[in-house]
């Protein structure tokens, strides 16, 4: 089946340093890739939807220049969290349409620390 | 907009019992995507169970079914013979055909008892 893969599964950065998530499909195309973000023992909230060759979308109150998405090929997107804080501490999921069903494949997600 | 609601924030079932997950949502559409995903503490999120709208044959997948009343805008997600494993947290999810994105409820916690 279609397989997103995630990296890195864990990190820990500093506060005020940026640190990058990157998101691939492995064995598809997808122009279309979605960024979550899960807080402790809570549901999944969209963040943004990544757009391959143009601009995200944002949801309302995420901030654009904190969370940049970059999707500069049909298998990569990227998310990268800028000034670091702690309170970006978070979980952070990628996921992408199915190329064949509908629904979505989820990459593992990523556990950011921020100290 | 959608809205996904999950009213068992908590719900546990002996080992090889059955049990009922409910889900509810709001939408004016009349076509669109019904999903179950179980997220265990890997945080792996793993597709258990999708439904299409347009359909009124409840999807089953092995152990999993749903009862899906369209009318009612109710999802419910059945696990028969639950198994250790089973343990996970549940999130009952809508999607649009033309919208892309995915919305969530809040999920189920669901704890299977040996």
């Amino acid at each position: 089946g279609a397989v997103v893969s995630q990296h890195p599964s864990r990190v820990i950065c500093k506060s005020g340093t940026s640190v990058k998530i990157e998101c691939r499909s492995l064995d598809f195309q997808a122009t279309t890739m979605f960024w979550y973000r899960q807080f402790p023992k809570q549901s999944l909230m969209l963040m943004a939807t990544s757009n391959e060759g143009s601009k995200a979308t944002y949801e309302q109150g995420v901030e654009k220049d904190k969370f940049l998405i970059n999707h500069a090929s049909l298998t990569l997107s990227t998310l990268t969290v800028t000034s670091a804080h702690p309170e970006d501490s978070s979980f952070y999921i990628c996921s992408a349409r199915e190329p064949v069903n509908y629904g979505y494949t989820f990459g593992s997600g990523t556990r950011l620390t921020v100290v | 907009a959608q809205t996904v609601t999950q009213s068992q924030p908590e719900m546990s079932v002996q080992e090889a019992e059955t049990v009922t997950l409910s889900c509810t949502y709001d939408t004016s559409e009349n076509n669109y995507y019904l999903f179950w995903y179980k997220q265990p503490p890997s945080r792996q999120m793993i597709l258990v169970i999708r439904q299409e709208a347009y359909k009124q044959q409840n999807a089953t997948e092995n152990r999993f079914s749903v009862n899906f009343q369209k009318a009612a805008k109710s999802f419910s997600l059945k696990i028969s013979d639950s198994q250790l494993g089973d343990t996970a947290m549940y999130f009952c999810a809508f999607m649009k055909p033309n919208n892309n994105d995915m919305r969530f409820g809040a999920g189920t916690r669901l704890t299977v008892k040996p």
